[in-house]
């Protein structure tokens, strides 16, 4: 199975400004058909996740543009340009290149 | 719009069979262009794939629950189901369905999830 692991697992931030937050898999998460399956997704207290990334940097519909992804091979990373009050939740990556599909364990953010 | 629903029994005792159902709306779940999952999140835990099925009826599961685990789809109900055999009290989690547009790989519609308890 493919690790994922994120870091920081908590991240308190200012509101307005700057958070990042890492991804690193166990191995490549380049498929065979040339693609990468990594996606970010936004769990906000008490509602179900929802999709902010898909493929390393693509937003999801409706997603505002503060949300950024990027990376290569098995590192990857989510920035937030300027955190909202309405971001604090727990993120988490995906891999959907191989299966068993894995997620990281999460990583809170909160106000400071 | 895509809209997913889950429903079932929330109570479940040791050694029984979970069984849940996801409806679809807003879409057909025979289109060729989604993958249909289930994940769960046990209490104040993370994520974790159960498994996936393809609108041909291919499936996917995660090895740590293949033995016990089978996803199956009914056109005639535009739904899809799970089914987890010999459950203990580990089962205890939310439960979400959720779609995987193909040529994404991700899971970008999801229901609202629904708590199952094992319990005697």
């Amino acid at each position: 199975d493919i690790v994922m692991t994120q870091t920081p697992l908590s991240s308190p931030v200012t509101l307005g400004q700057p958070a990042s937050i890492s991804c690193r898999s166990s191995q490549s998460l380049v498929h065979s058909d040339g693609n990468t399956y990594l996606s970010w997704l936004q769990q906000r207290p008490g509602q179900p996740p929802r999709l902010l990334i898909y493929k390393i940097s693509n937003r999801f519909s409706g997603v505002p543009d503060r949300f950024s992804g990027s990376g290569a091979g098995t590192d990857f990373t989510l920035k937030i340009s300027r955190v909202e009050a309405e971001d604090v939740g727990v993120y988490y990556c995906m891999q959907a290149t191989q299966f068993p599909w894995t997620f990281g364990q999460g990583t809170k953010v909160e106000i400071k | 719009q895509l809209q997913l629903q889950e429903s079932g029994p929330g109570l479940v005792k040791p050694s029984e069979t979970l069984s849940l159902t996801c409806t679809v709306s807003g879409g057909s779940i025979s289109s060729s262009s989604y993958y249909w999952g289930w994940i769960r999140q046990p209490p104040g835990k993370g994520l974790e794939w159960i498994g996936s099925i393809y609108y041909s009826g291919s499936t996917y599961y995660n090895p740590s629950l293949k033995s016990r685990v089978t996803i199956s789809v009914d056109t005639s109900k535009n739904q899809f189901s799970l089914k987890l055999s010999s459950v203990t009290a580990a089962d205890t989690a939310v439960y979400y369905c959720a779609s995987v547009l193909w040529w994404r790989h991700a899971f970008d519609i999801w229901g609202q999830g629904t708590m199952v308890t094992v319990s005697s």
